[in-house]
């Protein structure tokens, strides 16, 4: 069945450095990749959407890379700030199967 | 627009009780879906709809059921509650599937006693 690992231990990051977090996958290849942040007490929030034959995707100060070979997809924070402390979560989906799996989310701590 | 809603945020059951999960969406999307989370996990889809009168299971169905009588409201229904169903319930819908953003409730946060 279709797996998806992202680090479970916590990131802390020096306010100002760049996050980068990790999303493994197993087996077949997804369509799409997405992210998403979920803050304490509520539901997830959608940050970012890569497509499998998309290397690479920015938004502001974030960028997520998708390589297919080594069945991972990076999200990187640049500049980052203690605002950006959350959790964050990586989803595949796969159309032959219709539906979107989540990872367990790596939780992300900016210090000041 | 309000979104996802869900009621109630806050629930305790004692063991054997049943109660409804409410879920409502405002943004005309055909698809909506229900997950549980339990702390330090991932997501797990319960049941998921695409479209008024089709559900279908996700991973984690057994002791739920849910019906779409509309396109607005999707609510889950657990029958003779037990422990194990101790979590935080998200409501999410979407307009397609898995292309497409999914918009996340508030979530209700069910604990069995």
């Amino acid at each position: 069945s279709q797996k998806i690992e992202q680090n479970s231990e916590a990131l802390n990051i020096q306010e100002g450095k760049t996050a980068t977090l990790t999303c493994n996958y197993t087996n077949y290849s997804p369509a799409y990749l997405q992210w998403y942040r979920q803050d304490p007490g509520r539901g997830p929030v959608f940050l970012l959407l890569i497509r499998e034959n998309e290397k690479e995707k920015r938004k502001e100060r974030l960028k997520v890379t998708f390589d297919t070979t080594l069945k991972q997809s990076l999200f990187h924070i640049t500049a980052s700030q203690p605002a950006d402390s959350a959790t964050y979560l990586c989803a595949l989906y796969r159309s032959s199967a219709s539906k979107i799996i989540f990872g367990s989310g790596t939780r992300l701590s900016i210090r000041p | 627009n309000a979104g996802v809603t869900q009621t109630p945020k806050f629930r305790i059951l004692k063991i054997g009780q049943s109660m409804t999960l409410q879920c409502a969406q405002d943004m005309n999307h055909n698809y909506m879906y229900w997950y549980r989370q339990d702390p330090g996990m991932g997501l797990k889809l319960i049941y998921y709809s695409v479209g008024a009168g089709i559900t279908d299971k996700g991973e984690v169905p057994n002791g739920y059921n849910v019906s779409r009588s509309t396109t607005e409201d999707f609510p889950l229904r657990l029958e003779l509650a037990a422990p194990s169903q101790t979590s935080v319930y998200f409501c999410a819908s979407s307009y397609s599937a898995g292309s497409d953003t999914q918009y996340f409730g508030p979530g209700t946060r069910l604990t069995v006693l």
